[in-house]
């Protein structure tokens, strides 16, 4: 129940394509859903999170799809850059619970060619 | 705001070492976490301070502890070094208020030989 499953794995995307990852999550008591990117040696930097009181939040080029009842949230580049090439991780966390513990999806590398 | 700053950025022991990794959050940040990170098992949570208290706990052995000052920086440690604990060691820092945003430092790479 603490999983969070992030497909794909990998991604290949034109430059100007829409590049979309997918999580899903079982646990019902998570209510921060945040998305990270990471390039080769760096530390995650915080992209866009969501809480799911909503359905959708949009952020410059990069957007959540929240779906609650399927458990389900996506990430959607618009307008894919040959710098938004990294690694990409879906969390999920009970952050109503006081808690920092962030579960992560297994991670996708977008690859955006020029 | 300086970012969350990790010393050393890089490390290599040998089997049944032990090793002390640091962080410093970003300045007014109370709570401090820390995560193993490898290409097998990616991003796992080890564990949670606030206010120099372990809030939680993941799941890796007694090996693995840590601690937090007055002043919020916090250290790990891990003895008994195995191959296995060979890992990029990330430390975030937040708030702690409702907004549940957590800033990562740039790791620790340990190389256990």
């Amino acid at each position: 129940q603490q999983q969070v499953k992030q497909s794909p794995q990998s991604l290949i995307v034109q430059k100007g394509g829409i590049s979309i990852i997918n999580c899903a999550y079982e646990n019902t008591a998570f209510d921060y859903f945040p998305w990270y990117q990471q390039f080769p040696g760096k530390g995650p930097a915080l992209l866009i999170a969501i809480r799911p009181d909503v359905s959708e939040k949009k952020e410059g080029r990069f957007t959540i799809s929240f779906n609650k009842s399927a458990k389900q949230f996506s990430l959607h580049i618009m307008d894919s850059q040959p710098g938004d090439s990294a690694t990409y991780f879906c969390a999920a966390s009970r952050g109503s619970s006081n808690t920092g513990k962030l579960i992560f999806g297994q991670g996708t590398t977008l690859q955006v060619k020029p | 705001k300086a970012g969350v700053t990790q010393t050393p950025r890089y490390l290599i022991k040998t089997r049944g070492q032990q090793v002390t990794l640091s962080c410093s959050p970003i300045s007014g940040h109370r709570s401090v976490s820390w995560y193993q990170q490898t290409p097998g098992q990616g991003l796992q949570f080890l564990f949670e301070y606030f206010s120099e208290t372990q809030r939680n706990k993941g799941n890796f052995p007694g090996r693995f502890s840590g601690r937090q000052f007055s002043n919020s920086r916090s250290e790990m440690n891990v003895s008994t070094l195995e191959l296995g604990d060979s890992a990029l060691y990330l430390c975030a820092s937040s708030t702690w208020d409702t907004s549940g945003e957590q800033f990562f430092g740039p790791g620790t790479r340990l190389t256990v030989l």
